[in-house]
């Protein structure tokens, strides 16, 4: 599986815009991009993935480099409620199923009031 | 939906006795999959099911872990005999499908004296 490079921590004053990094120079043309976060004493949740275009949710916005070697998760205003650690995952596409979730340490994110 | 549901969520239980960690996916979701959480190790997936049957057990620690999926609404993780070093947070996750949003439950956190 090919792998991504994350910072290990970041810190952001509430209510600015947060952009969370993730490296995947070896990022084949059928892999996702995903992206989940675990908040304090819970499972991990989905955020958002993407392929080639830069995606929009209700909770964040992902933006993929032209190359697709890198990515970037932005929380358009951080609040102290998205403290937690988030994770940069690939997933191949094209294997339907037979393909989990590989999760690294991710980014540590502190929002600071 | 109630979401994926574990059971018990703290367990502490002496070394060498048998733990049994439970999970009920959300209804309709066809994978399943194990994961533990440690500080030292992050987040491992250790085993996962499609429609009930085990595809990859190669997470698991050694012998004394085994898990079973009796049916689409229930699976079980077993330790016999427990060790400390087993003490972590395990997480049970559910998906539909090949490539669907990966649901966690809120996890249940052993301790092992």
């Amino acid at each position: 599986d090919a792998k991504t490079t994350q910072p290990n921590s970041m810190e952001s004053n509430e209510e600015e815009p947060v952009h969370l990094p993730c490296n995947h120079s070896t990022i084949s043309g059928t892999d996702y991009i995903h992206w989940y976060r675990q908040l304090p004493s819970q499972g991990p949740e989905y955020v958002i993935h993407g392929l080639t275009s830069n995606v929009n949710n209700r909770m964040a916005s992902l933006a993929i480099a032209e190359d697709r070697k890198s990515s970037t998760l932005i929380l358009h205003r951080a609040t102290l409620r998205d403290a937690a650690v988030y994770y940069c995952i690939l997933r191949d596409g094209l294997k339907s199923g037979n393909t989990p979730l590989v999760f690294g340490k991710g980014t540590r994110l502190s929002v600071i009031a | 939906d109630a979401g994926v549901i574990q059971s018990p969520r703290h367990e502490v239980t002496e070394m060498g006795q048998e733990v049994t960690l439970r999970c009920k996916p959300i209804s309709g979701h066809d994978y399943l999959f194990w994961y533990r959480q440690t500080m030292m190790r992050g987040l491992e997936l250790l085993i996962y099911f499609n429609n009930n049957v085990p595809i990859d057990d190669s997470g698991m620690p050694e012998d004394r872990f085994s898990a079973k999926m009796p049916n689409a609404s229930f699976s079980t993780l077993k330790i016999q005999p427990s060790e400390p070093r087993d003490s972590a947070v395990y997480f049970c996750a559910s998906r539909k499908g090949g490539t669907g949003e990966l649901f966690f439950g809120e996890g249940s956190r052993l301790t092992v004296l």
